[in-house]
């Protein structure tokens, strides 16, 4: 069955960096692939960006532009999300999510959230 | 950037239907995603390209999309359905692509 696990819950301070990992499993990962999408405290959810584990290719909200970088690792099926510069307001759980081909298409299959925080 | 608006909650008593709207310029002109997240838990998609139900998702849900309004339909509603409920669309124009509406609270009275 299809499944993204993800790593544990950070704390960071303002200005430091995170690096958030997405292992996935049940399916062939380079024939999909994976959005990032976060939920700040008590809010809706916020698309971050999308990257496609065949080639790579990005595409990131324009807010985000410059202090995120979205990667795979196609050897151990793991996608990651990395944010720098980070800010209280990125306090948030962070989600993968599948896609099917395109970025516009829908979510199939959500990891379990990551909440980061981001206090000093 | 492109806007969907849902109405912040909805309420219905069980066995009725509940419909959660959701509104943007032309979103007949794009494909409807509609998301289920109940406290503490990841989103689950219910409802996919306006219409089109994941397999393992009851038939009670359907969507619906038209003109400026798309439509998430619950029939037979069941206190298992309460939760917040999110549609999105991709807008290609737009330097925000992926959009989320606001989320709608499903009450069961």
């Amino acid at each position: 069955q299809v499944q993204l696990v993800q790593s544990g819950a950070e704390v960071k301070k303002p200005g430091a960096s995170v690096k958030v990992s997405c292992k996935a499993s049940g399916y062939t990962f380079t024939s999909y692939g994976i959005s990032w999408v976060r939920q700040a405290p008590g809010q809706g959810l916020e698309w971050m960006g999308w990257i496609s584990a065949y080639n790579g290719n990005t595409n990131y909200a324009q807010k985000l532009q410059g202090r995120v970088t979205m990667t795979t690792d196609t050897s151990t099926s793991t996608a990651y999300m990395e944010l720098r510069s980070l800010r209280s307001d990125d306090t948030a759980v962070y989600y993968c999510a599948r896609v099917s081909g395109w970025p516009e298409h829908p979510f199939d299959y959500w990891g379990q959230g990551t909440l980061v925080t981001v206090s000093s | 950037s492109y806007v969907l608006t849902q109405p912040p909650s909805v309420s219905v008593a069980p066995g009725q239907t509940a419909r959660i709207t959701c509104g943007g310029n032309n979103i007949g002109s794009k494909s409807v995603h509609w998301y289920q997240q109940k406290p503490g838990q990841a989103p689950v998609l219910v409802v996919y390209d306006d219409s089109d139900r994941p397999s393992g998702i009851p038939e009670r849900f359907s969507g619906s999309n038209s003109g400026n309004t798309a439509t998430l339909t619950i029939s037979r509603v069941e206190a298992g359905d309460e939760a917040d409920y999110y549609c999105q669309v991709w807008d290609s124009s737009s330097d925000h692509p992926g959009v989320f509406g606001g989320g709608t609270k499903l009450t069961v009275l």
